[in-house]
């Protein structure tokens, strides 16, 4: 079966101090990755996906990036945080397009300081 | 662009009783899906229920169902026979090609 993992769960991190989030998908071959950002209260911020190994699409423009260095692979980074890059970030991943829907990691609670 | 819109921050229901939740989406797509997330205190999305807008039959999974109104651009979710463990906020979402909106939330409490 097909298993989704996100890791850290919690991470506080000084202003200015870089950011590197994992997700990792097992049981499937060339899923669709994203990565969501969910504000305190507040429904889900599409910021990046990804079709295939290299490629990258981005929703939003700000201080984060992503990448996918392998097939099963998806990182969120950031060079420096903001306060407002705190939230609750998501990672999840679809078959084709997502119209079965998309299948959630658990979450990484970010809190910048 | 597509939004979705859930016009109800906060509602709440007694246990074993029904409850509907409200969500209007809109989008230039022909072909689209619609989905209902659940998302408990563990903060893990659940996915609750799935419709396609080319399917005139509404969703039904155990006691959640949905009401979806095509030309209305509606999809209101509803719970049957409540119960304490469906306490969590319920997120509507608006799916097409890699592009899946959310609206803001319901956050819904079951009471004892």
């Amino acid at each position: 079966s097909q298993t989704i993992h996100q890791w850290p769960a919690t991470l506080v991190q000084p202003v200015g101090s870089p950011l590197s989030l994992e997700c990792t998908v097992e049981g499937t071959s060339n899923p669709n990755l994203y990565w969501y950002r969910q504000a305190a209260g507040r429904g889900l911020q599409l910021l990046f996906y990804s079709v295939g190994i290299g490629q990258i699409s981005s929703e939003v423009p700000q201080n984060l990036s992503a990448s996918r260095p392998q097939d099963r692979q998806f990182i969120l980074s950031s060079k420096k945080l903001l306060l407002s890059d705190s939230g609750f970030y998501l990672c999840a991943w679809s078959v084709g397009t997502g119209n079965y829907g998309y299948t959630f990691g658990s979450g990484t609670r970010l809190t910048v300081v | 662009a597509q939004t979705v819109t859930q016009s109800q921050p906060e509602m709440s229901v007694q246990e074993a009783e029904t409850v509907t939740l409200s969500c209007t989406y809109d989008t230039s797509e022909s072909n689209y899906y619609l989905f209902w997330y659940k998302q408990p205190p563990s903060r893990q999305m659940i996915l609750v229920i799935r419709q396609e807008a080319y399917k005139q039959q509404n969703a039904t999974e155990n006691r959640f169902s949905v009401n979806f109104q095509k030309a209305a651009k509606s999809f209101s979710l509803k719970i049957s026979d409540s119960q304490l463990g469906d306490t969590a906020m319920y997120f509507c979402a608006l799916s097409n090609n890699n592009d899946m909106r959310f609206g803001a939330g319901t956050r819904l409490t079951v009471k004892p």
